[in-house]
């Protein structure tokens, strides 16, 4: 099984700040996922395929990564992003990154 | 839309099993895989298995082969998971959540499962 880190566990950003969230990976994965969840809500797909954007989220957000190593940016922190953040990996099984939960400060 | 419908809770005796259901709506149901989510209060998110409700070909996290049994009623557009022996561990949100180019690009809203006397 694919063990996702996600670093950090809790950040907090000022509202126009640049974020980055990164998840590594145990083994080289092929494609990497993210999901937004909100409080008592589901998950949202959020991007997809390392980089596309799912429907209806805003162009702030961007992904990139290869191999172990993947990220989600935030270009400039906006107070409706404030939710926590999972990766996931598509490899059987599939397994997702233990979240960032992201704040505003 | 594509939409999936699950029960809001089920309260669950230890021991007893209990079906879950998500109910599809929007797209052609026997043409993508439902997965299985677990999430436990204030955790991650766990992946318990999928299933393809054309021939119900089935593939189980191997951590829950012992404690999920993932169904469909093709006639209703329903998918279904039992779970085994409820424990307090077993207390969680469920998600059904259909996949969408090798994603969970559909979510149900969760059952939340307590198990408790």
């Amino acid at each position: 099984e694919i063990v996702l880190t996600q670093s950090p566990a809790i950040t907090a950003a000022s509202l126009g700040q640049k974020v980055t969230i990164t998840c590594s990976a145990s083994s080289s994965v092929s494609y990497m996922h993210w999901y937004q969840q909100k409080s008592g809500t589901s998950p949202k797909p959020w991007i997809y395929e390392i980089s596309k954007l799912a429907s209806g989220v805003p162009a702030r957000f961007s992904g990139s990564g290869s191999g172990t190593s993947y990220s989600l940016t935030i270009s400039s922190m906006e107070a409706e992003d404030a939710a926590i953040y999972y990766c996931q990996q598509w490899n059987y099984p599939y397994t997702f990154g233990g979240g960032t939960k992201l704040e505003i400060k | 839309q594509v939409q999936l419908q699950q029960p809001g809770a089920e309260l669950v005796r230890p021991g007893a099993s209990v079906k879950l259901s998500c109910k599809a709506s929007g797209y052609s149901f026997t043409s993508y895989w439902m997965n299985w989510v677990k999430q436990r209060p204030g955790q991650g998110l766990e992946w318990i298995g999928m299933i393809h409700p054309s021939d119900s070909e089935t593939r189980l996290n191997q951590k829950f082969k012992d404690k999920a049994t993932l169904t469909v009623d093709k006639s209703s557009s329903t998918a279904y998971m039992q779970l085994s022996s409820p424990t307090s561990e077993d207390s969680a949100v469920y998600y059904c959540a259909r996949m969408g180019d090798g994603f969970f690009a559909y979510w149900g809203q969760g059952t939340l499962v307590t198990v408790s006397a």
